[in-house]
């Protein structure tokens, strides 16, 4: 299996704008999970999907936030609008129940 | 194991009267606690949630407080309207918590 794929890599964009991330988890996977990392606050859980269905959000940090599972093999994190305090590596995961997630390679976004 | 058991319905209640619907979980750790609302036709949607012992969650009218003792997080509503009609949800998470990380490196 290829591993958990995102797209794009790096994300450069000005203050204001939409940025999507995408993400494609590993076939099989139920558990999709969006996380965010940064010096200053480390790994942080954004929000997480059973079977397509957000199962908790709490961790979205603005309503700017705002994620989609359409179906299994795909899903989006969308900032609306951006804002240069958002800068940081996006990654998702994916995971079967009990098991720890496989993490994909990170999208890393500037916002200037 | 984590598993929540909730009471089987359905349950039929009069306008304004009181609800109660029990949930009771079994859980490793330090679980979140959350019920959702699935009305007719529509996907799950987050009602409300308690994230440690004694937090009270509420929303739209709608209470639960997350009892550590008993392990129940039983959802309240004190007058329900025909708008609440609806399958209701119990769900717990324990998730994976990571540390800020360690940095090695390792000189030959």
């Amino acid at each position: 299996d290829a591993g958990v794929i995102q797209s794009p890599r790096h994300e450069v964009t000005e203050m204001g704008q939409e940025v999507t991330l995408r993400c494609k988890p590993i076939s099989g996977h139920d558990y999709l999970f969006w996380y965010r990392q940064t010096m200053m606050r480390g790994l942080e859980l954004l929000i997480y999907f059973n079977n397509n269905v957000p199962i908790d959000d709490s961790g979205m940090p603005e309503d700017r936030f705002s994620a989609k599972m359409p179906n299994a093999s795909f899903s989006t994190l969308k900032i609306q609008p951006s804002e240069p305090r958002d800068s940081a590596v996006y990654f998702c995961a994916s995971s079967l129940e009990g098991t720890g997630p496989y993490f994909g390679p990170g999208t890393r976004l500037t916002v200037t | 194991g984590n598993s929540v058991t909730q009471m089987e319905g359905p349950v039929t209640l009069s306008e304004e009267a009181f609800l109660t619907i029990n949930c009771t979980y079994t859980a490793t750790g330090y679980p979140s606690l959350f019920w959702y609302v699935q009305y007719p036709g529509e996907g799950l949607q987050l009602l409300l949630k308690a994230t440690k012992a004694d937090d009270k969650g509420s929303n739209k009218g709608f209470e639960a407080t997350y009892r550590k003792e008993t392990t129940s997080f039983h959802l309240e509503k004190g007058s329900v309207q025909v708008s609440d009609s609806a399958v209701y949800f119990c769900a717990l998470r324990v998730f994976f918590y990571f540390g800020t990380g360690t940095s090695l490196t390792v000189i030959p």
